[in-house]
């Protein structure tokens, strides 16, 4: 069975700052889907990022970018240039098929 | 993207109630999910909604307590029935299509909260 593992239940970074969040994950299929969802306390689920395991290049969307190492299943979350509205939780998920597996979740402080 | 509303958006409920909650997409999807997001909590997948015929549920989610419609594709109901205050939980419907990318979007959820 598929997991997912976030190791960082919790996360600070100053104004402006870079952090990266870590993500790992097990499976025995080849092909697959990898994302990083944000969920501020509003609750909604918000796509960050998306990198399909095929793609060798790490997916980057502006100020957020991913590190995929797929032999070490390993799928980090980098922002740059941290901002007061990037506080949020944030969870990884992996997809094999169609059904998600997310992780526990890190809850990611930004300090002004 | 998909554009999803859940109704209601919260509710507080007496233990041994129902309470059924809609979700609503703008377009036809293929998939409908229903998630449950415990207190502090990562989401759990319930079931996927099928058009047409029973849902499928997950390890530990049953039909009798989570039953699921799915009239069309742009709509699905989740009962959570008789409910007990562990069944305190945001409750998210998401839609993905088949093939492709199998990227999910979320509704706003339900947060429901049993007295």
């Amino acid at each position: 069975a598929q997991t997912v593992t976030q190791s960082q239940p919790e996360m600070s970074v100053q104004e402006a700052e870079t952090v990266t969040l870590s993500c790992t994950y097990d499976t025995s299929e080849s092909d697959y889907y990898l994302f990083w969802y944000k969920q501020p306390p509003s609750r909604q689920m918000i796509l960050v990022i998306r990198q399909e395991a095929y793609k060798q290049q790490n997916a980057t969307e502006n100020r957020f970018s991913v590190n995929f190492q797929k032999a070490a299943k390993s799928f980090s979350l980098k922002i740059s240039d941290s901002q007061l509205g990037d506080a949020a939780m944030y969870f990884c998920a992996y997809s094999g098929t169609y059904k998600y597996i997310f992780g526990t979740g890190t809850r990611l402080k930004v300090l002004a | 993207s998909a554009v999803i509303s859940q109704k209601p958006s919260r509710d507080i409920c007496q233990r041994g109630t129902s309470l059924t909650i809609q979700c609503q997409v703008d377009s036809q999807v293929t998939m409908m999910f229903w998630y449950r997001q415990q207190p502090g909590q990562s989401l759990t997948l319930i079931a996927t909604a099928n058009q047409g015929s029973e849902a499928t549920y997950e390890s530990g989610f049953v039909i009798d307590k989570f039953p699921i419609s799915r009239p069309n594709l742009t709509f699905s109901t989740l009962t959570v029935s008789n409910m007990s205050p562990e069944d305190s939980s945001i409750y998210l419907c998401s839609v993905g299509n088949a093939g492709g990318i199998n990227e999910q979007f979320f509704g706003p959820g339900t947060r429901l909260t049993v007295l």
